[in-house]
């Protein structure tokens, strides 16, 4: 089955830089990869995400990157500020049909940590 | 257009218990998906369930657990005989699933602590 390996677990930056948080797939079906951020006691809301035909996807200060050959994709935050401060998951599926359709893989989650 | 709902959001059953946890998708969606975390931990996928069918339970653990997602009424999952490691956020996440259209929304969860 899938498995997908994030880093850093923690991440702590100053307000105004970057961000940005790795992700690893195993499975090279996989073809599509959501990021999602978690804020304590709430519900995984998605930010972004990505399908394997496109290799970059920007979103006002969040962008994605996807190297299939490679099988990893990347999240970067730009201008951060605390209301970033979350836990951050990355998710790999594969939307082809079989079983396995949809099922969304996760990665073990980074702490990002916004100073003020 | 209300989202994923689940209820209820905070459970406290007794070790021996039974929990029921429901989740009613976002209008649209016939795909349901139930994931637990354990605390300080990710998700990890349990069941995915269509209308009157599981399609794929490879995360379930084999005994206790059950899930099922009825013609009518929300996705049920149940957990017989609950024991103190089954505490955790219980998540589920609806899609509609087409091409093109894979996002998953998730509800708030329900919180289950076993005694």
């Amino acid at each position: 089955g899938e498995n997908v390996e994030q880093h850093p677990s923690t991440l702590s930056v100053q307000e105004g830089d970057s961000a940005v948080i790795k992700c690893t797939y195993s499975d090279s079906a996989s073809n599509y990869f959501p990021w999602y951020k978690q804020e304590l006691g709430k519900r995984p809301q998605l930010i972004i995400d990505i399908r394997s035909n496109v290799g970059e996807k920007k979103d006002q200060r969040i962008a994605v990157t996807l190297n299939k050959t490679a099988k990893h994709f990347s999240l970067h935050i730009t201008e951060t500020q605390p209301e970033d401060s979350a836990v951050y998951f990355c998710a790999a599926s594969m939307n082809a049909g079989g079983t396995s359709y949809g099922k969304l893989t996760f990665g073990q989650g980074t702490i990002l940590t916004v100073h003020p | 257009n209300a989202g994923v709902m689940q209820n209820p959001r905070h459970l406290v059953r007794r070790r021996g218990q039974e929990a029921r946890l429901r989740c009613s998708p976002m209008k649209g969606h016939s795909h349901v998906y139930w994931y637990r975390q354990l605390p300080e931990e990710g998700l990890k996928f349990m069941v995915y369930l269509q209308k009157e069918n599981i399609i794929d339970e490879s995360g379930m653990p084999k005994e206790r657990f059950s899930a099922e997602f009825p013609k009518e009424g929300p996705s049920i999952l149940r957990i017989q005989q609950v024991v103190r490691g089954d505490s955790a956020a219980y998540f589920c996440a609806s899609s509609p699933l087409r091409a093109g259209r894979e996002t998953q929304y998730f509800g708030p969860g329900t919180r289950l602590l076993v005694l």
